[in-house]
């Protein structure tokens, strides 16, 4: 199956300070790709969606100004964390499909944990 | 979407098939039965979909009642990798929709052996 690749797996950072996280589709080109949030014991949020070439879509209560979303090409997508603080501590998953209906496929996660 | 409930947590014995149940009835006619499943701190693993038909791939079978509110996902031969929570999800096939999904709580699957 296709693949999805994100970097890093985990990120440790101080409070304060902006993590960036990679999301790549390795063999096919993605126009849309999706960004997940999961809690310890909790099932995944949606917390926006990323199109290439243009500004992403954020589910109610994100703030945009936080979690800064890029889909400069059609394989990558980068979330950026600003100014973490230890409530952003969570697992960041990204998604991305080959066609609009098609089965999407999820990259490993990233553990982030803010001290 | 439609809205699927899932039993919390199911046990199943290596070897034997589990057999995961969701209900989902208020799906609409357009609207697709999905299964995903997630091991622990992984992302998320498609496993199979389907609109009306029983569905098989070479990781487990789908059967859909004809009525299309419930349905069961069948893993034929459970092992210990087994192990992870299952999500039934619906959602609309549209052209142009990408596959932003909406998870619920989910099946703790876990086999013991």
């Amino acid at each position: 199956g296709a693949v999805v690749s994100q970097h890093p797996s985990w990120v440790i950072c101080k409070s304060g300070t902006s993590v960036k996280i990679e999301c790549r589709s390795l063999d096919f080109q993605a126009t849309t790709m999706f960004w997940y949030r999961q809690f310890p014991k909790q099932s995944l949020m949606l917390m926006a969606t990323s199109n290439e070439g243009s500004k992403a879509t954020y589910e109610q209560g994100v703030e945009k100004d936080k979690f800064l979303i890029n889909h400069a090409s059609l394989t990558l997508s980068t979330l950026t964390v600003t100014s973490a603080h230890p409530e952003d501590s969570s697992f960041y998953i990204c998604s991305a499909s080959r066609q609009p209906d098609g089965e999407a496929f999820f990259g490993q996660g990233t553990r982030l944990t803010v001290v | 979407d439609a809205k699927t409930t899932q039993p919390t947590s199911m046990d199943c014995a290596e070897g034997r098939a589990a057999n995961l149940p969701c209900n989902h009835s208020t799906i609409s006619g357009n609207e697709y039965v999905y299964w995903y499943r997630q091991i622990h701190s992984q992302g998320p693993q498609y496993i199979i979909h389907g609109l009306k038909n029983n569905e098989t791939n070479e990781m487990a079978s789908l059967i859909i009642t004809e009525d299309r509110k419930s349905s069961t996902l069948i893993l034929p031969h459970a092992t210990l990798r087994d192990t992870a929570v299952y999500y039934c999800i619906v959602r609309v096939g549209r052209p142009g929709g990408g596959n932003k999904l909406t998870f619920g709580t989910g099946t703790q699957l876990k086999v013991e052996l």
